[in-house]
């Protein structure tokens, strides 16, 4: 089984800062990695696949980069509805489909 | 518009028994590839099960394996899961998504509730 491992597991961040979140797999995945974004109540919304093609109508201050085991979602400049909690998922080697345990970005 | 409703959550016992629906629309539901992962109460999120297009491929998690059951039914484009021998750490909102090789598309949750 592949272990997804996200950090920090809190991020602080002040509105209109960047925000660089990371993921790293236990063994290569090569450019099979997802982010997704999760707000309170409700469910995960993809942003990101392929490690850095982003999904229909995700904004442009989201970016991904990485490849192998290292991975990182980048958001330019943060918003204030981006406060949230956000996923990585590898889908190269499964089952299981595996998930980081999520990074939080919260107001500073 | 893709839309996923998730049905059938609720408070069983432990032991008892759960079966979830997943009734999907906006798209060619016997085209896709579908899974359901699960979020335990202020948990991360975890992978469940998944099955083909066409019902030949299903998968589960060792967590769940022997006790729960995906299946789907394309002419009435639902997704089910079959849940018995639920125990405390089955607890969690259970989410049903599409799959694109990545999750697409998630319903909104229903929460399963296993506690005496």
């Amino acid at each position: 089984e592949i272990v997804m491992t996200q950090s920090p597991a809190t991020l602080s961040v002040s509105p209109g800062e960047r925000a660089t979140l990371s993921c790293r797999a236990s063994q290569s995945v090569s450019s099979n990695l997802a982010w997704y974004q999760q707000k309170p109540g409700q469910a995960p919304r993809l942003l990101i696949y392929g490690a850095s093609t982003r999904a229909t109508g995700i904004p442009a201050r989201f970016s991904g980069s990485g490849s192998g085991t290292e991975f990182t979602l980048t958001i330019s400049s943060l918003q204030s509805e981006d406060f949230a909690v956000y996923y990585c998922q590898q889908y190269n080697n499964w089952p299981p489909l595996t998930f980081g345990q999520g990074t939080k970005v919260e107001i500073k | 518009e893709v839309q996923l409703v998730e049905s059938g959550g609720g408070l069983v016992q432990p032991g008892g028994s759960l079966r979830l629906s997943c009734a999907a629309s906006g798209f060619t539901f016997s085209s896709y590839s579908m899974n359901w992962v699960r979020q335990a109460p202020g948990k991360g999120l975890e992978w469940v099960s998944y099955i083909s297009s066409s019902s030949s491929t299903i998968y589960y998690a060792d967590s769940v394996k022997g006790r729960f059951t995906i299946s789907r039914d394309n002419a009435k484009n639902s997704l089910y899961l079959q849940m018995n021998s639920l125990r405390a750490e089955d607890t969690a909102v259970y989410y049903c998504a599409r799959d694109d090789n990545y999750e697409d598309y998630w319903g909104q949750g229903t929460l399963v509730t296993v506690s005496s």
